[in-house]
């Protein structure tokens, strides 16, 4: 299986500050037919389900503010979330969707 | 709007077992595969079983082999997963989510229905 590997496990950061979560899969998520990346974020808030922030490693999902981005290709992938907001406090997974079973990462904590 | 509907999580003996239903609308849903993902208490999110759109093919984790068995209905927009056999490391929430386009990628989730196993 792929194991998608996220850093750090917890990140504090003030109002209005940038965040940056990291994430590292063992394998190469990068289809050579389309040069798509088969990766995503999802945002969990406290008590709720996850929800898709990004997939392709960078499209937002339709309602996803734009103070979240993602980058990077291959097996190394980065979510910035520009300006944090109270709202965005959450635990956020990246997953890799290449191969079959899809697999998450551990989590990363964001906390203000 | 998409909704997710889960239900059937409860507490049961080791050894026993539970099915577990998802409704689901505001799609078209016999045009897309289906999944169930769980998270146990203060941990993070498994996929454990997909289900194709015509419901002819089925993908279970390691974890659940033979254990678990997914399915749907496509003429009532609902998945079911049985679950046999069950042990105490299959306490989580157990989310049915809704597959993208691409399988794997998880555009619509529920909000789960709980399921602990316990003697």
């Amino acid at each position: 299986d792929t194991v998608m590997t996220q850093s750090p496990d917890s990140l504090a950061v003030s109002l209005g500050e940038r965040a940056t979560i990291n994430c590292k899969s063992s394998q190469n998520l990068l289809h050579s037919s389309n040069n798509k990346n088969y990766f995503a974020w999802y945002q969990q808030k406290p008590g709720q389900p996850p929800s898709l922030l990004l997939y392709w490693a960078s499209t937002r999902e339709s309602g996803v503010p734009d103070r979240f981005s993602g980058s990077g290709s291959g097996t190394d992938f980065t979510l910035t979330i520009n300006a944090v907001q109270a709202e965005d406090v959450a635990i956020y997974y990246c997953q890799q969707y290449h191969t079959t079973p899809p697999t998450f990462g551990q989590g990363t904590k964001l906390e203000i | 709007e998409v909704q997710v509907l889960e239900s059937g999580g409860d507490l049961v003996q080791p050894g026993g077992s539970l099915r577990l239903s998802c409704e689901v609308s505001g799609f078209t849903f016999r045009s897309y595969a289906m999944s169930w993902v769980r998270q146990a208490p203060g941990k993070g999110l498994e996929w454990i079983s997909a289900i194709s759109s015509s419901g002819n093919t089925t993908f279970y984790a390691d974890s659940v082999k033979g254990r678990f068995t997914i399915s749907r209905d496509n003429s009532k927009n609902m998945v079911f997963l049985q679950m046999n056999s069950l042990r105490a490391g299959d306490t989580a929430m157990y989310y049915c989510a809704k597959d993208a386009r691409e399988v794997g990628l998880f555009d619509y989730w529920g909000q789960g229905t709980l399921v602990t196993v316990s003697s």
